[in-house]
């Protein structure tokens, strides 16, 4: 079953608009969170990460909220621009389980002109 | 650095067949894993190695063989491809393990069994 299940499966915004992608886990033992950002072809890269002792980061235009009680973390790209139109997984890992990856189902983010 | 680096980029195999994806890294990482992606699927862990001669099974372990016999090279096997096979397949490597370690991808392979 789905570790971490991811929310909505794709997403349409405007250029100048606010993204947000949702992404709940089970497992309380996980301690790292990152989001990944996948363009056509090509693999997956590290766009930002969180830690569960932090309830916000932001990167830029990026930002994730971090919510432990609730299990929930989302991502949120501020005045998304048509070069952010990718797909985003959020993923989560367990300090000590070799940095293997429970990846979210991704989300496929188009921004229009 | 080239970073890990994957071949070939795409293949079509018979059910049946066997073929080995490659997947090299020069980042000197001891950590490095083969997952796979189906649509709306996100990305299943198939195998995953620590170290040079040491690997391990992920969620999806069936159907497919690694070795790992350099800090390098971490290839995966195909025996007998099948359809449930077809999927885009990304060799990735860690420096060290612990909390806020990135991953890097390769570009993938993308397979179809027909």
């Amino acid at each position: 079953q789905q570790q971490v299940k991811q929310s909505p499966q794709s997403l349409i915004v405007q250029k100048g608009g606010i993204s947000i992608i949702n992404c709940a886990y089970e497992n309380t033992a996980f301690d790292y969170f990152p989001w990944y950002q996948q363009f056509p072809g090509k693999g997956p890269a590290l766009l930002i990460a969180i830690r569960p002792d932090v309830s916000e980061k932001k990167e830029g235009r990026f930002t994730i909220s971090f919510n432990k009680s609730a299990k929930q973390f989302s991502l949120h790209i501020m005045d998304s621009q048509p070069g952010d139109s990718a797909t985003y997984f959020c993923a989560a890992s367990i300090s000590d389980s070799w940095g293997k990856l429970q990846f979210g189902a991704g989300t496929q983010v188009v921004v229009t002109p | 650095n080239a970073g890990v680096t994957q071949t070939p980029k795409f293949r079509i195999l018979k059910i049946g067949q066997s073929m080995t994806l490659q997947c090299t890294q020069d980042m000197n990482h001891n950590y490095m894993y083969w997952y796979r992606q189906d649509p709306g699927m996100g990305l299943k862990l198939i195998y995953y190695s620590v170290g040079a001669g040491i690997t391990d099974k992920g969620e999806v372990p069936n159907g497919y063989n690694v070795s790992r016999s350099t800090t390098e090279d971490f290839p995966l096997r195909l025996e007998l491809a099948a359809p449930s096979q077809t999927s885009v397949y990304f060799c990735a490597s860690i420096p060290l393990i612990g909390v806020g370690t990135e991953a890097f991808f390769g570009q993938g392979t993308r397979l179809t069994v027909v």
